[in-house]
């Protein structure tokens, strides 16, 4: 069956620090993954989109890279800050199909 | 102005009752849907809207029923409501064609049902 995992584990790091969320899927040919930052009570935020032919990504302080042998996305915060606290998702949309969102990393970043 | 509005914020409710969730966007976008969080955190599409036309539909229980007035405006009715209910449902909207489908998410309606 086809499945998206995220860290089910929290993700607790120190500011400063880079943060790396990983994101495995199964038994999906995605054409493209995104990933979504959720804050409590509120909707997910789109943050980053990659490509099934690219291999890397880069916002600011933000990287994702996409490995379709591996199957597995990685995202990446540079030199975190306590605001970077959040939950985030990764979304993978196949062909003519629709968005399958994983169940979210909680990343907590202490001063 | 926000994007894309759900109201109410919060709903709580005995079960076997009837209520509604209504969203509306000003994104100017041709698709709408609807999504359900549960206690764990996974979001799982139920609906999806495009121009007014259902395109998606999820194992969903018939309770629930969708309306789309306009391409703006995307209403979740639910029947009978059930204690498995009680979640957070999140409306959203895309560009058809562009941004490769980007979601722009409403703030969500945290659902209680006792």
């Amino acid at each position: 069956s086809q499945k998206i995992e995220q860290n089910s584990e929290a993700l607790n790091i120190q500011e400063g620090k880079t943060a790396t969320l990983t994101c495995n899927y199964t038994n999906y040919s995605p054409a493209y993954l995104q990933w979504y930052r959720q804050d409590p009570g509120r909707g997910p935020v789109f943050l980053l989109l990659i490509r099934e032919n690219e291999k890397e990504k880069r916002k600011e302080r933000l990287k994702v890279t996409f490995d379709t042998t591996l199957k597995q996305s990685l995202f990446h915060i540079t030199a975190s800050q306590p605001a970077d606290s959040a939950t985030y998702l990764c979304a993978l949309y196949k062909r003519g199909g629709k968005l399958i969102f994983g169940q979210g990393t909680e990343l907590s970043v202490k001063p | 102005d926000t994007a894309v509005s759900q109201t109410p914020k919060y709903l709580v409710t005995q079960m076997g009752n009837d209520k509604s969730i209504k969203c509306e966007q000003n994104l100017g976008h041709d698709t709408m849907y609807w999504y359900k969080q549960d206690s764990k955190k996974f979001l799982k599409i139920m609906f999806s809207y495009n121009n007014k036309e259902l395109i998606i539909n999820e194992t969903v229980p018939n309770r629930f029923s969708p309306k789309s007035p306009d391409k703006a405006h995307l209403n979740l009715h639910i029947n009978s409501l059930e204690l498995g209910d009680s979640a957070v449902y999140f409306c959203a909207s895309s560009q058809d064609g562009k941004d490769y489908n980007i979601q722009y998410f409403g703030a969500g309606t945290r659902l209680s049902v006792l």
